[in-house]
């Protein structure tokens, strides 16, 4: 199974903008890269997904380099309430989401 | 719409009790998700129904697991009989048929389970 790979953990201050980059070297032709955001005692929540080049939405922008192998995952100007643990993830097309065990982020202020 | 419900939302029982947990997806979504989530184990997704058909239960851990989807418009998770080892956070999840908003998962606020 096509796999991702994120750091465990990630600091940040109040108004900083904040890159998270995900590692995915096997992907395949049909998947789609996407990210969730998890606060404490909540459900996961899409954030942003992607194919190639740049997405972007009131959220946050995802960018992919032409090869595909890596993502990045841009928060602006980030508050305390952005800190969460995010993930990023392949969706394959079928169905069946694998999570890892994604990046927590920390915003101090 | 009021997004995937869950109920309970806590949950305390004594080992060997029977445990049923309940989730109503958002109206019109095709697909149906139960996720379990532990500090050890992650997110782990249990199985998955689409039109109210069970597709995939290769993440049941045992037997002792069961999942039911009678209508479009409810789902439970049972446990029976239950152990402390079942001690997480479960989780609802519901999506479109993949078109516009692909394979986007709505997840429910989850029911924290405790086995004593």
């Amino acid at each position: 199974l096509a796999k991702t790979t994120q750091p465990i953990s990630m600091d940040s201050y109040e108004g900083q903008e904040v890159n998270i980059t995900c590692s995915h070297n096997n992907i395949a032709t049909n998947d789609y890269i996407t990210w969730y955001q998890q606060f404490p005692s909540q459900g996961p929540r899409f954030i942003i997904q992607g194919y190639k080049t740049k997405v972007t939405n009131e959220v946050a922008s995802l960018f992919i380099p032409a090869d595909r192998k890596s993502s990045t995952l841009s928060l602006p100007r980030v508050s305390l309430s952005d800190t969460a643990v995010y993930y990023c993830l392949l969706d394959t097309g079928r169905r069946a989401l694998t999570f890892g065990s994604g990046t927590r982020l920390q915003v101090q202020p | 719409d009021a997004g995937v419900i869950q109920s309970p939302r806590h949950e305390v029982t004594e080992m060997g009790q029977e445990v049923t947990l309940r989730c109503k997806p958002i109206s019109g979504h095709d697909y149906l998700f139960w996720y379990r989530q532990t500090m050890m184990r992650g997110l782990e997704l249990l199985i998955y129904f689409n039109n109210n058909v069970p597709i995939d239960d290769s993440g049941m851990p045992e037997d002792r697991f069961s999942a039911k989807m009678p209508n479009a418009s409810f789902s439970t998770l049972k446990i029976q009989p239950s152990e402390p080892r079942d001690s997480a956070v479960y989780f609802c999840a519901s999506s479109l048929a993949r078109g516009v908003e692909g394979d986007t998962q709505y997840f429910g606020p989850g029911t924290r389970l405790t086995v004593l």
